[in-house]
């Protein structure tokens, strides 16, 4: 199984201030297809999850530019360019090139 | 637009099965599948098995002996099953659309299942 790994576990950033979190699989993401299964989504308080960023670097309808997906690989990115209130929750990276699909522990991101 | 809503039993015996069911309102394509995530206390996200509107399905191994996701198309609702239960399937369970390869569009509302004499 592909194993994701997501740092930090917790981040508490200011308003306006940005954000990054790490992902890293167990296995490249890279499919012969030429897209890379790598999700962002975010989960925030009794909601269930969102998406953020599907296949590496594709915002999904409706999130904001300040989001972006990167990285190659088995390594990826998210970052907030700015954060704001609405952004606290839960950040989980998914992975979908193979089965079972797998998500990181998440990470907590609290605004100060 | 497309809606998901889920129901079943909230408290469950050890050793008994677990139901849940999911409805899709307002779908008018069938080529997707219906994916099953569960969410323990406090924990993580634990994708569990999805079946497409035609039937085939994946199950995660960890679950797969206990396990039977089924649908019924005459009425678009998918079913999930896991027998044996213990306290350690006591979670929040999902379902979501799964329309393409991990885009995991919309979800339930979610259902709330303890595992508990």
């Amino acid at each position: 199984d592909t194993v994701m790994t997501q740092t930090p576990l917790f981040l508490s950033v200011t308003p306006g201030q940005p954000a990054s979190i790490s992902c890293k699989s167990t296995q490249s993401l890279l499919h012969s297809d030429g897209k890379t299964y790598v999700f962002w989504y975010v989960q925030k308080a009794g909601q269930p999850p969102q998406l953020l960023i599907h296949e590496l670097s594709n915002r999904f309808s409706g999130v904001p530019d300040r989001f972006t997906g990167s990285g190659s690989g088995t390594d990826f990115t998210l970052k907030i360019s700015r954060v704001e209130a609405d952004d606290a929750g839960v950040y989980y990276c998914m992975q979908s090139i193979q089965l079972p699909y797998s998500f990181g522990q998440g990470t907590k991101l609290e605004i100060k | 637009q497309v809606q998901l809503q889920q129901w079943g039993a909230g408290l469950v015996k050890p050793s008994e099965t677990l139901s849940l069911t999911c409805a899709v309102y307002d779908g008018s394509s069938s080529d997707y599948y219906i994916t099953w995530i569960r969410q323990p206390p406090g924990k993580g996200l634990e994708w569990i098995g999805e079946i497409h509107h035609a039937g085939s399905t994946n199950y995660n191994p960890s679950l797969k002996s206990r396990l039977v996701i089924s649908v019924d198309m005459s009425k678009n609702e998918f079913s999930l099953n896991l027998n044996s239960v213990t306290a350690a399937d006591t979670a929040l369970y999902y379902c979501a659309r799964n329309n393409s390869r991990g885009i995991f569009d919309v979800w339930g509302q979610g259902t709330m299942v303890t595992v508990s004499s």
